[in-house]
């Protein structure tokens, strides 16, 4: 089945960027989104369509892609960043199937 | 504005059957697809499939496929998801979501699976 890969864990100082990756055979080709999901929390969309951010997200949040790989980059890290975030896309198949990369834990040391 | 509400908490024993629901409001529900998603206890998120509300028409993840069905009421504006044939390793937090640009998720619903 298809699969989306992110590293497990990224740490990063406050005031520092984060960037976090996200990779699959199909992301030249499909959208990415990215959700930020803290501790007892449902997930927050911070990114869609790769590039864009949601109404009242910061600016410090943004989406690059490069080929097959999609990036999530938190720049100016504070406290509050931290968190699981997840990258989801389709597998893009005639029939959209959604996915969910296994999701990276962000620590803010 | 766009809100999802979610039925409540389920305890279930194996082998039984659970359905949550999730009423939809602020939105034409027909226009958009409801996705079903779950997340055990310190896991990640798990993508169930989806349903065109439109239609009514499911699309399940193969490992899902025989016992996951997800139908829809149009009067009402709910999504269902009935998963059946309960193990231990059902137990999660369920959720519906309207994915997408707009990002809508239901507040969730736990369900535990326990002899």
């Amino acid at each position: 089945s298809y699969e989306l890969t992110q590293p497990p864990s990224v740490s990063v100082s406050p005031g520092q960027t984060a960037r976090i990756t996200c990779s699959g055979a199909a992301l030249s080709k499909e959208f990415v989104y990215w959700y930020q999901q803290r501790p007892g929390q449902t997930p927050l969309l911070v990114i869609y369509e790769d590039t864009k951010r949601p109404s009242g997200i910061p600016e410090r949040f943004s989406g690059s892609t490069s080929g097959t790989t999609v990036t999530l980059a938190i720049s100016g890290v504070q406290a509050e960043d931290e968190a699981d975030y997840y990258c989801q896309s389709s597998d893009g198949a005639a029939t959209f199937q959604g996915v969910f990369g296994g999701g990276t834990r962000l620590t803010v040391l | 504005q766009v809100r999802l509400l979610q039925s409540g908490a389920e305890v279930k024993t194996p082998g039984a059957s659970v359905k949550v629901s999730c009423l939809a409001s602020g939105y034409n529900f027909s226009a958009h697809i409801i996705h079903w998603v779950r997340q055990a206890r310190g896991q990640g998120l798990e993508y169930m499939g989806w349903i065109n509300s439109k239609t009514g028409g499911p699309n399940y993840v193969q490992k899902f496929r025989g016992r996951v069905t997800m139908t829809r009421d149009t009067s009402t504006a709910t999504a269902y998801m009935e998963l059946s044939n309960l193990r231990s390793d059902d137990t999660a937090v369920y959720y519906c979501a309207r994915l997408g640009k707009g990002g809508y998720w239901g507040q969730g619903t736990q369900v535990t699976v326990s002899s």
